[in-house]
This record gives C-alpha cells, sequence and structure tokens, in this order.
C-alpha cells in the first residue's frame, strides 16, 4: 500500500539557516504531494503541493520538487526564521479516491534565534 | 469562508461517560475525515466518509467508537464508554473528492478522559 517516510526529527536550527526535511514516498501510479504545516494548539494546514513529476511547488519561502525517479519530495528553505517553529507533514494522495491522504509520522521543527 | 469547524475544542470527562464530538465541514465538499493525533501514535485516520457514505471505517479503534454523518454539513464521533487511553487530540478534516483536493483541517478537539 501507499506510504510515506520522513525523516526523523526533532530537528533545531538557528534563525537564517537552511532548513531540509527529507521525505521518500511509496505509490502506485501518479500521486499528488503535499506539505502540511501545524502550529501549536492548531489544525494542520497546506503548506504546498505537486501534482505531477518534476513540479515545484512553493509557499513561504518554503519549497518542494515531485522526484519520480527517486521518489522523494523534500521540503527547503534557505533561512527559517523563529516563526517557522512547528510539526511539518509529507503526504500523499495515490490513485484511490475520495480526497484520502496518506501521512508521514511528521517532523517537529525548532528555530531558535 | 468559515473552515471547518469543531466544537468543543476542549473536553474533560470522566472514564466511562459518553463523549460526542462534532463537525461541520467546509460546504461543498463531499469528503470528511476524523482523525486522531497522539504523541505515540502521530496521526492516525479513523474513518471517513464520502457524499455522507463512510467508505472506510478500519481505522476505528474498537467498537466504543462510532462515526455518523447525517447530512452534508454535520458530522459527529461519539465514544462510549470513553477511557483514558482515549485522551487525544481529535481532527476533522473535509475535501472535494479529487485526488489531487488538499485536506482542510479543523482545530481540533482535545479530550482528556480522567
Amino acid at each position: 500500500g501507499d506510504s510515506v517516510t520522513q525523516m526523523e526529527g526533532p530537528v533545531t536550527l538557528s534563525e537564517e539557516a537552511f532548513l531540509t526535511i527529507n521525505c521518500t514516498y511509496t505509490a502506485t501510479g501518479y500521486p499528488s504531494l503535499f506539505w502540511y504545516v501545524q502550529y501549536p494548539g492548531e489544525g494542520l494546514q497546506l503548506l504546498l503541493k505537486a501534482t505531477k513529476a518534476d513540479d515545484k511547488g512553493s509557499n513561504k519561502g518554503f519549497e518542494a520538487t515531485y522526484r519520480k525517479e527517486t521518489t522523494s519530495f523534500h521540503l527547503e528553505k534557505g533561512s527559517v526564521q523563529v516563526s517557522d517553529s512547528a510539526v511539518y507533514f509529507c503526504a500523499l494522495s495515490g490513485g484511490t479516491s475520495y480526497g484520502k491522504l496518506t501521512f508521514g509520522q511528521g517532523t517537529i521543527l525548532t528555530v531558535h534565534p | 469562508d468559515a473552515g471547518v469547524i469543531q466544537s468543543p475544542r476542549h473536553e474533560v470527562t470522566e472514564m466511562g461517560q459518553e463523549v460526542t464530538l462534532r463537525c461541520k465541514p467546509i460546504s461543498g465538499h463531499n469528503s470528511l475525515f476524523w482523525y486522531r493525533q497522539t504523541m505515540m501514535r502521530g496521526l492516525e485516520l479513523l474513518i471517513y466518509f464520502n457524499n455522507n457514505v463512510p467508505i472506510d471505517d478500519s481505522g476505528m479503534p474498537e467498537d466504543r467508537f462510532s462515526a455518523k454523518m447525517p447530512n452534508a454539513s454535520f458530522s459527529t464521533l461519539k465514544i462510549q464508554p470513553s477511557e483514558p487511553r482515549d485522551s487525544a487530540v481529535y481532527f476533522c478534516a473535509s475535501s472535494f473528492s479529487e485526488g489531487n483536493s488538499p485536506l482542510h483541517f479543523g482545530n481540533g478537539t482535545r479530550l482528556t478522559v480522567t
């Protein structure tokens, strides 16, 4: 079945550091890929998405490129801020219908001033 | 757009009591999902509906849990009787049923069973 694997956290960075959170997936067919972010006390929010190979999703300085050859969708940001501290989830929508997503286990990011 | 609305935000109850969590999805969305989040298990999909019909309830932990969607604008998740191990944050999410449609989450209900 479909699955998503994220790098284990927590990840701790200083402000303005470069961020990479690795995500790889297993799926049949051609899934759509997503990154969600969860701030303390809130639900998950869509951060960015890509729907086909080589697509790059971007939002708020974050980027991720859909790499079919390596089945990866790594999240990157060139310069993190304290306000980026949150939990980040990689997810895929596979060949099944109804909009169901398969989520990774989440990566906690803490950014210090 | 009001987003997905869940109530209550916090629920504290005693073991053995019935608990009902409520969700109003985004208008026009035809898929609805109930998730549970804990530190130990992360985010777990409990059940999901499409056009008000339950599609997959294999994530429901046991018979004490039940969910209904009587119409397109309302769903409930009920736990009866509740146990301390049910303590978690319960999220409702909705979407259009197309494969690349994102999920929209509510802010969750934090349930504490003492």
